[in-house]
C-alpha cells in the first residue's frame, strides 16, 4: 500500500536557524506530494505541493523538491521564525478514484521555534 | 468566503450515545472527505464522497456512517460512540483540476 514516513519530532530550533524535515514515501504509481501545516487550534492548510519528479514546490520561504530516485520530499527553510511554530504533515495522493483525491498522511512533525 | 465549516467545535459524549458531525463547504467542490486525527498517527480517512450522491469507505470506516446531503454538505454520524472514537475530526473538500484539499477547523470529540 501507499505510505508516508516523516522525521519524528518534536523539533526545536532557535529563530533564524535552518530547518529540514525529512519525508519519504512508498507508492504504487506516480503520486502528487504535499506539505500541509497545522497551526495551534486550527485545521490543516496547504503549504506547498509538487506533482511530478524534479518539481520544486515553494511558499512562504519553504521549499521541497520531488525526488523520484530517492522517493523523498524533504521540507526546508533557510531561516525560521517564531511564527513558523506548527505541526507539519507530508502527504501524497495518487490518480484519483473518480474525482476524489484520497490523501495519505505522514504522522506529522511538531516544530517549535524559540526567540 | 467561509471555505469549509464544521459544527460543533467540541463535544463530549458518553459511551453508547449517538451524534452527527456537520460539515459544509461554499467552494462548489465535488468531493468531500472525513478524517480523524490521533496523536502520532497523522490523519486517517474515514469516508469520502467523490460527488453528490456517492460515498465510499476510507481507511477506518468502522463505527461511522456518512450522508452527502447535497453538494455543499457532508455529515458524519456515530451511532453508538465508543472511547476509541475520541479524536479530532476534520472535514475537507476538493474540486476542479487541483489535487488540493481544503480543511475545516475540526471537531474535538471526547467519548467517556
Amino acid at each position: 500500500g501507499n505510505s508516508v514516513t516523516q522525521m519524528e519530532g518534536p523539533v526545536t530550533l532557535s529563530e533564524e536557524a535552518f530547518l529540514t524535515i525529512n519525508c519519504t514515501y512508498t507508492a504504487t504509481g506516480y503520486p502528487s506530494l504535499f506539505w500541509y501545516v497545522q497551526y495551534p487550534g486550527e485545521g490543516l492548510q496547504l503549504l506547498l505541493k509538487a506533482t511530478k519528479a524534479d518539481d520544486k514546490g515553494s511558499n512562504k520561504g519553504f521549499e521541497a523538491t520531488y525526488r523520484k530516485e530517492t522517493t523523498s520530499f524533504h521540507l526546508e527553510k533557510g531561516s525560521v521564525q517564531v511564527s513558523d511554530s506548527a505541526v507539519y504533515f507530508c502527504a501524497l495522493t495518487l490518480n484519483p478514484s473518480g474525482s476524489a483525491r484520497q490523501l495519505t498522511f505522514g504522522s506529522g512533525t511538531q516544530l517549535t521555534v524559540l526567540p | 468566503n467561509a471555505g469549509v465549516t464544521q459544527t460543533p467545535k467540541f463535544q463530549v459524549l458518553k459511551t453508547g450515545q449517538s451524534m452527527t458531525l456537520q460539515c459544509a463547504q461554499d467552494m462548489n467542490h465535488n468531493s468531500m472527505y472525513w478524517y480523524r486525527q490521533d496523536p502520532g498517527m497523522g490523519l486517517r480517512l474515514i469516508y469520502y464522497s467523490a460527488s453528490e450522491g456517492t460515498t465510499d469507505k476510507g481507511e477506518v470506516p468502522n463505527g461511522y456512517n456518512v450522508s452527502r446531503l447535497n453538494k455543499r454538505e457532508f455529515s458524519l454520524r456515530l451511532e453508538s460512540a465508543a472511547p476509541s472514537q475520541t479524536s479530532v475530526y476534520f472535514c475537507a473538500s476538493s474540486g476542479g483540476r487541483t489535487d488540493t484539499q481544503y480543511f475545516g477547523p475540526g471537531t474535538r470529540l471526547t467519548v467517556l
